[in-house]
This record gives structure tokens, sequence and C-alpha cells, in this order.
């Protein structure tokens, strides 16, 4: 089945440090790949999305790279502040097959310190 | 914010109780989504609705059942809750339930069974 794997939080870094968080999926065909964010006490934020190979999403200085041949969809970010402090969870929606759910990494914890 | 609204944003009940969850979708959506989320398990599609209609079912236990209205609102029924069922529950909504549709998410209501 349809499987999305995260790296473990929680992530801590200082103001203006770079991010990686990585995210590798398991599915047949090519899904979309989407990374959503949840600040403490909300909801989900679509951050980003893919929907084919070597698709680009960008939002908020974040961006991810829709990687078919490492089937990866790694999240950077090159200036982290204080407000990218949240949840970041990485997800993918298969394109056929498997209704229109969106199958959830864990999620990784972010924290940035001044 | 997303558009989509969820009523109540906290829920503390006694195991046994039946309690009813409301999602509105966006303006104009006709899709929408119930996941569960909790520790345990992480994020979790329960069941997508398409203009009235069930489109799919993840894992929903027996004890839940959903419905959309005619007037698209929807609502997620659990019943003979247990204390596992404590989570945070979010609906989302998109405009056709097509796979290329963006699923905006609600805050969320959090479920405490006591």
């Amino acid at each position: 089945g349809n499987s999305v794997t995260q790296m473990e939080g929680p992530v801590t870094l200082s103001e203006e440090a770079f991010l990686t968080i990585n995210c590798t999926y398991t599915a047949t065909g090519y899904p979309s790949l989407f990374w959503y964010v949840q600040y403490p006490g909300e909801g989900l934020q679509l951050l980003l999305k893919a929907t084919k190979a070597d698709d680009k999403g960008s939002n908020k200085g974040f961006e991810a790279t829709y990687r078919k041949e490492t089937t990866s969809f790694h999240l950077e970010k090159g200036s982290v502040q204080v407000s990218d402090s949240a949840v970041y969870f990485c997800a993918l929606r298969p394109l056929t097959g498997g209704g229109n759910k969106l199958t959830f990494g864990t999620g990784t914890q972010l924290k940035v310190e001044l | 914010d997303s558009g989509v609204t969820q009523t109540p944003k906290h829920l503390i009940t006694a195991t046994g109780q039946r309690v009813t969850l409301r999602c509105s979708p966006r303006s104009g959506d006709l899709s929408v989504y119930w996941y569960q989320q909790s520790l345990d398990q992480g994020l979790q599609f329960l069941i997508h609705y398409y203009n009235g209609e069930e489109r799919a079912k993840g894992n929903i236990l027996e004890r839940f059942s959903a419905q959309q209205f005619p007037d698209l609102h929807s609502e997620l029924n659990l019943s003979s809750l247990e204390l596992g069922d404590s989570a945070l529950y979010f609906c989302a909504s998109s405009k056709l339930g097509l796979a290329s549709d963006t699923q905006y998410f609600g805050p969320g209501t959090r479920l405490t069974v006591l």
C-alpha cells in the first residue's frame, strides 16, 4: 500500500539556519505530493505541492522537488525564522485508485530558536 | 483561514456516550473528507463524501458514521465512545474530489473522552 516516511523530530535550529526535512514515499504509479504545516493549536495548512516528477513546489521560502528516481520530496528552506516553528507533514495522494484520500507521514516538529 | 469551519472546537465527554461533529466546507466545494489525528495512529483518513454520496472509506470504525447533507455540510457521528477515541478530528474540503484537487483543512475538533 501507500506510505510516507518522514524524519523523526523534533528538529531544533537557530534562526537563519538552513532547513531540510526528509520525506520518502512508497506508492504505485505517480502520486501527487504535498507538504502541510500545523502551527500550535491550529489545523493543517497546505504549504506546497507537486503533481509530477521533477516538479518543484514552493511557498513562503520553502521548496520541495518531486524526485521520482529516489521517491523523495524533501522540504527545504534557506533561512528559517522563529515563526516557522510548527509540525510539518509530508503527504501523498495517488493519481488512481485509493480514492482521493491523503496518506500522511508521522510529522516532524520544527523548533526555531533565537 | 481555509474557509472550512468545524464545530465545536472542543468536546469533552464520557465513555459510552455519543457525539456529533459538524463541518461546513468552503463555499463551492462539493467534497468533504474526515481525518483523525491521534498520538498513536498519527493522521488517518476516515471517509470521503462527494455531493451527498459516500465515495471512499478508510480506517473508520463501525461505531463511527458520517453523512453529507443537501447544503453540503457534513456530520461525523461517534458512538459508544472509548478512551482511545480521544483525538483531533479534522474535516477537509475540495472542489470536486478529483485526484488533482487540493484539500483545505478546517481547524479541527478536539475530542476528549474521560
